[in-house]
């Protein structure tokens, strides 16, 4: 059964801090992983990762896969209040379906 | 805004009774997936839909089932419901190309009383 472990399922940190979150997984035929961001209700999109090594960047914002330990990481620099919100992985394999991760709350306080 | 829509917002209910959730996917999506997600826990996959026909289920019992229409529209049906299937129901839609991602809706929240 596919696996997906994020870790922490919470962090609190101050305005202009640098965090990363970390993810490992265990997936059959792997595809993808992705980040997403969930705020309220939607997960929206930031990162579809396929390939190791190539980081995925945007704006404050940055990802990358390491398929050989199976493991992807999220960066994010000077962060902002705006990003205070559930940070959700999930990998998809050869049957499409995603597999999530328990996610992991961030809170920026200012 | 991803294009994917879904109706209700809100629900409530009381145990025994059934709901359908709808969901309309983005253009040019033929797949939908549906999620549950429990408070402080990841979506879990329920099962997906690809040209109006299911084509692989999680770990949910028969009384969840669902449709998808020529359109690609689709619905969740669950019946008999328990207290444990409150929750944010996702709908997901997507291509069979693995090169394109899943854009979700913004969920109904479903409460069982």
């Amino acid at each position: 059964e596919d696996k997906v472990v994020q870790s922490p399922l919470s962090l609190v940190v101050h305005e202009g801090d640098t965090v990363t979150l970390n993810c490992s997984y265990e997936v059959t035929n792997f595809r993808s992983l992705l980040w997403y961001k969930q705020e309220k209700k939607a997960p929206t999109f930031l990162f579809m990762l396929t390939s190791s090594g190539i980081e995925k960047k945007s704006g404050r914002l940055s990802s990358i896969l390491d398929k050989k330990e199976l493991f992807s990481i999220l960066n994010i620099t000077a962060t902002q209040t705006g990003d205070s919100a559930i940070y959700l992985c999930a990998v998809r394999g050869s049957n499409y379906k995603l597999t999530f991760g328990k996610g992991t709350l961030l809170t920026v306080n200012p | 805004e991803t294009g994917v829509t879904q109706s209700p917002t809100h629900l409530i209910k009381t145990r025994g009774q059934q709901v359908t959730l709808r969901c309309s996917s983005q253009s040019g999506h033929n797949t939908v997936s549906w999620y549950q997600q429990a408070l402080g826990q990841g979506p879990q996959f329920i099962f997906q839909y690809y040209r109006e026909e299911e084509n692989g289920r999680g770990n949910f019992p028969p009384r969840f089932s669902g449709l998808q229409f020529p359109n690609y529209s689709s619905e969740l049906n669950v019946n008999a419901l328990e207290l444990d299937d409150s929750a944010l129901y996702l709908c997901a839609s997507s291509s069979t190309d693995p090169s394109v991602t899943q854009y979700f809706g913004p969920g109904t929240r479903l409460t069982v009383l």
